[in-house]
């Protein structure tokens, strides 16, 4: 089915480790994003892109870095992870036109 | 820049009784406008949106929203709420014509809903 996929789904990472979280979409969309989500403050901006080489900064940028070489894919990357960081993150494209297409999202655990 | 202002954190009704939920937005110029439902340990699923047009939009299990350009609201509303409509709302504002097409997300409005 066409659509928005995150990977991993859930993950458990110690203090000062890193990791990537890769999102995938098949529907040759322009922009994606990449959000946080935190209890009682919605959804917040972390970067995104317009397009295949680009990314630019959101709302809540720090401890964050991005990757679009690929159309299809955008990684987040956290290169030395906090408890802060701790949060479930949300992937989601767009052509721009018809809405935005969100994945089922990434729990991720900062211990 | 957008933004979006859910004045309720929580919200209780009993069920069958009918439901409204305030989204109030600020943007320049004319906004994209979205409401989303997300169950708890679930993604977010799309309720309805508004682009143009009839400013009274019909969206699925039974919602509805009408965007009132002089108030700057986008209210969600639902004659009669069942059980299974308890979950968190969201509120949301595209920017489809600035840098970025930015989707901004209000902070949401948890629903219960006692029988």
């Amino acid at each position: 089915n066409a659509g928005v996929t995150q990977t991993p789904k859930f993950r458990v990472l110690k203090t000062g480790q890193s990791m990537t979280l890769l999102c995938a979409q098949d529907m040759n969309h322009e922009y994606m994003y990449w959000y946080r989500q935190d209890p009682g403050m919605g959804l917040r901006l972390i970067h995104y892109s317009v397009g295949e080489g680009t990314t630019a900064k959101g709302e809540v940028p720090d401890g964050y870095n991005v990757s679009r070489l690929k159309k299809q894919n955008f990684l987040l990357g956290l290169e030395s992870a906090a408890p802060s960081q701790t949060s479930v993150y949300f992937c989601a494209s767009t052509s721009g036109v018809l809405g935005y297409t969100f994945g089922s999202g990434t729990r991720l655990t900062v211990v | 820049a957008q933004s979006v202002t859910q004045p309720d954190i929580h919200i209780t009704v009993s069920e069958g009784a009918s439901l409204e939920l305030r989204c109030n937005y600020s943007y320049g110029a004319t906004p994209y406008l979205f409401w989303y439902v997300q169950s708890p340990g679930q993604g977010l699923q799309l309720l309805l949106k508004y682009f143009s047009g009839d400013t009274l939009v019909q969206g699925i299990k039974g919602f509805e929203a009408e965007f009132k350009r002089s108030q700057s609201s986008f209210n969600l509303r639902k004659p009669s709420v069942h059980w299974s409509d308890a979950a968190e709302y969201f509120c949301a504002v595209g920017a489809f014509r600035e840098y970025g097409n930015k989707l901004v997300f209000g902070a949401g409005t948890i629903l219960r809903v006692k029988s």
